[in-house]
């Protein structure tokens, strides 16, 4: 079964903390993975995404690897901002040829302190 | 420019009615996305539009959900005879999609259903 895996649930921080966020997936035949941001009440927000072929994906303080071989990705936080409070989504694009659909893991929540 | 839209934010429906939920993707995105966001469920794929294709229905859990898009641009989602486990954030996305390549893909703030 094709599933995506993050962890941990939930982390708290304080404030000007870099951190890192995983992912794990099941099959290393994907397509694509994004990273999305998720604020209580509200819709997604896309962070970045990563084409199968690539290993990274930098926006500012964020940066995404992946590694398909280990079934991994990883999302990296420079210098922790409170703003950057929220759920945390990754999501897979499973399959060699691109089906669209998304598998999304259940999400990190992070509460960074002031 | 404008994101994806949804309507309405916010549905209360009764048991057994039937339900629409209308979703208008960016404008030039051929690629049309429902997901559904419950508790414990987490974010589900529902079904998937692409151009003038065939859409793929593999996520839809019954036979009383189905999706049209029309002039392949705005898109409806109905549920019939709604069930009490059908409440959920139910989530349109679109995406570009180019010589076969999918880009990523824009979330809309979602539409907010309660069967009572």
């Amino acid at each position: 079964k094709q599933e995506v895996t993050q962890i941990p649930a939930a982390l708290s921080v304080p404030e000007g903390e870099n951190l890192v966020l995983n992912c794990s997936f099941t099959d290393s035949a994907i397509y694509n993975l994004q990273w999305f941001r998720q604020d209580p009440g509200k819709g997604l927000t896309s962070l970045l995404l990563i084409q199968s072929s690539q290993r990274e994906q930098t926006s500012g303080r964020l940066n995404a690897s992946l590694d398909k071989s280990s079934g991994r990705s990883t999302l990296y936080i420079a210098a922790s901002q409170p703003g950057d409070s929220a759920t945390y989504l990754c999501a897979v694009n499973y399959g060699s040829s691109n089906t669209g659909k998304l598998i999304f893991g259940q999400g990190t929540t992070l509460q960074v302190k002031p | 420019g404008a994101g994806v839209s949804q309507s309405p934010s916010n549905k209360v429906t009764e048991k057994g009615k039937d339900v629409e939920l209308r979703c208008d993707p960016i404008s030039g995105h051929t690629a049309l996305y429902w997901y559904r966001q419950s508790l414990g469920q987490g974010l589900e794929f529902l079904i998937y539009f692409q151009g003038n294709s065939a859409p793929d229905k593999s996520g839809l859990p019954s036979d009383r959900f189905s999706a049209e898009r029309t002039g392949g641009s705005v898109s409806t989602l109905t549920i019939q005879r709604t069930q009490q486990e059908d409440s959920a954030v139910y989530l349109c996305a679109s995406s570009l999609s180019s010589s076969g390549i999918i880009h990523e893909q824009y979330f809309g703030p979602g539409t907010r259903l309660t069967v009572t």
